[in-house]
């Protein structure tokens, strides 16, 4: 356990689901981000939260609504998506002004959309 | 933009050899930090090891080591002795110094699978 825990480790939606990602951090860091890992793709960084403000939106569809209520906890509110979307969804997190620490991550939610 | 190149997108060890990875990357910045994660098949990703730029010898954990070479924008992995819990993706990251934002890239990772 990193002290980055996301929940649920597995999910199974369909299209017309709603469904939400969670993300929480103990580390007392001040920014936190959602990655999404595809097969054969490099990572792609989705959102961007520093001090609970959002400061990247990397082209990510709408079906996909970030939510940072304070800078432990991140969410992503899934809705309508595609099937084309399953994939490892990561969060991590990091202490924005110490960048030599890097990133802490999560273990990430497998997602598949049926 | 800064872009991150793992040219080898498998590779594989004995056990007990050496492995080295490779990583090049771009930017325009003088300052900045590299790192190497690992992601077993428990899919958590790992720091492995990180590097300054501004700093000149290579970091070191154990049995992995960097070989920075800043002018080359090179920055490859040792793995030494390796062992069988060494198999994993690694991926290769950058990211820009303080005022360049907090982002990190990542290359397209290399698969590595220790033999035993």
């Amino acid at each position: 356990e990193t002290g980055v825990t996301q929940t649920p480790r597995h999910l199974v939606m369909g299209m017309t689901n709603k469904k939400s990602l969670k993300c929480e951090q103990h580390l007392g860091h001040n920014a936190m981000y959602w990655y999404k890992q595809s097969a054969k793709k490099p990572l792609e960084l989705m959102f961007v939260y520093n001090f609970k403000e959002q400061t990247e939106n990397n082209s990510v569809p709408s079906r996909f609504s970030p939510e940072c209520p304070n800078s432990s906890h991140l969410f992503l509110h899934l809705h309508t998506l595609q099937p084309e979307d399953s994939a490892l969804y990561l969060c991590a997190s990091s202490q924005e002004d110490r960048p030599i620490y890097g990133y802490t991550f999560g273990s990430g939610t497998r997602l598949t959309v049926v | 933009a800064q872009t991150v190149t793992q040219s080898q997108p498998e590779m594989s060890v004995q056990e007990a050899e050496t492995v080295t990875l490779s990583c090049t990357y771009d930017t325009s910045e003088n300052n900045y930090y590299l790192f190497w994660y690992k992601q077993p098949p428990s899919r958590q990703m790992i720091l492995v090891i990180r590097q300054e730029a501004y700093k000149q010898q290579n970091a070191t954990e154990n049995r992995f080591s960097v070989n920075f070479q800043k002018a080359a924008k090179s920055f490859s992995l040792k793995i030494s002795d390796s062992q069988l819990g060494d198999t994993a993706m690694y991926f290769c990251a950058f990211r820009g110094g303080l005022n360049a934002g907090n982002m990190l890239t990542f290359g397209g990772g290399t698969r590595l699978m220790v033999k035993p």
